[in-house]
């Protein structure tokens, strides 16, 4: 079992309409859940972290954490065609480096 | 202020060679990991150095290795090359060690092995 998925995509949306992006992990002792941003050709970018159960709103961004499902989601509203990437989940617990889901890539079609 | 430097960008070498990655952090930075990207495995960690000791190691065999210098810059090395090493291998680094997942990533060196 990976450590942590992602469904690969693409997922498809319509601009102005909401992105719903999905990570499972296995290790239950897992603490803090982050989302990258990786355009095509560069590097990813920190855009999200939640450590806590619930939701952690940031401008059109929503991290949603449900620690008993062990389910971590990012929801982009009001998508735009530049936020066509491809979106990396990551976890880590304790001092341990952070472990990556391969990512989903986003296409927003205008 | 300047970010996450990695050189060379491209490189190409043939198998058995050796090669030396470098990366600069940004400044006040002291943790620096390194990650090996491909299209079938994603990101991977190779290891991660803070204030010149090695914190934490990935899964990957002895071929590679790093180092960090009192300056924060770090290297990475992998010797004997072998095909399956072409990637892009991205150093991240964040201001402090332990529990962070805030990592700055440089635009990484993509390794060709020929």
């Amino acid at each position: 079992q990976k450590e942590v998925e992602q469904n690969s995509g693409p997922l498809s949306v319509p601009e102005g309409a909401i992105a719903s992006l999905n990570c499972t992990y296995s290790d239950r002792g897992s603490q803090s859940f982050f989302w990258y941003r990786q355009y095509s050709g560069k590097s990813p970018e920190l855009i999200m972290f939640i450590y806590s159960n619930g939701d952690k709103e940031d401008g059109r961004f929503t991290a949603q954490l449900n620690k008993a499902s062990q389910y971590v989601s990012l929801l982009i509203r009001d998508s735009q065609p530049s936020d066509s990437a491809t979106y990396l989940c990551a976890v880590n617990k304790g001092n341990t480096p952070l472990v990556f889901g391969k990512g989903t890539r986003l296409s927003v079609i205008a | 202020k300047a970010g996450v430097t990695q050189t060379p960008r491209y490189l190409i070498k043939t198998r058995g060679q050796q090669v030396t990655l470098s990366c600069s952090p940004i400044s006040g930075h002291r943790s620096v990991s390194w990650y090996q990207q491909t299209p079938g495995q994603g990101l991977q960690f190779l290891f991660e150095y803070f204030s010149e000791t090695q914190r934490n190691k990935g899964n990957f065999p002895g071929r590679f290795s790093g180092r960090q210098f009192s300056n924060s810059r770090s290297e990475m090395n992998v010797s004997t090359l072998e095909l399956g090493d072409s990637a892009l291998y991205l150093c991240a680094t964040s201001a402090r060690w332990g529990n962070t997942g805030e990592l700055f990533f440089g635009e990484g060196s993509r390794l060709t092995v020929l």
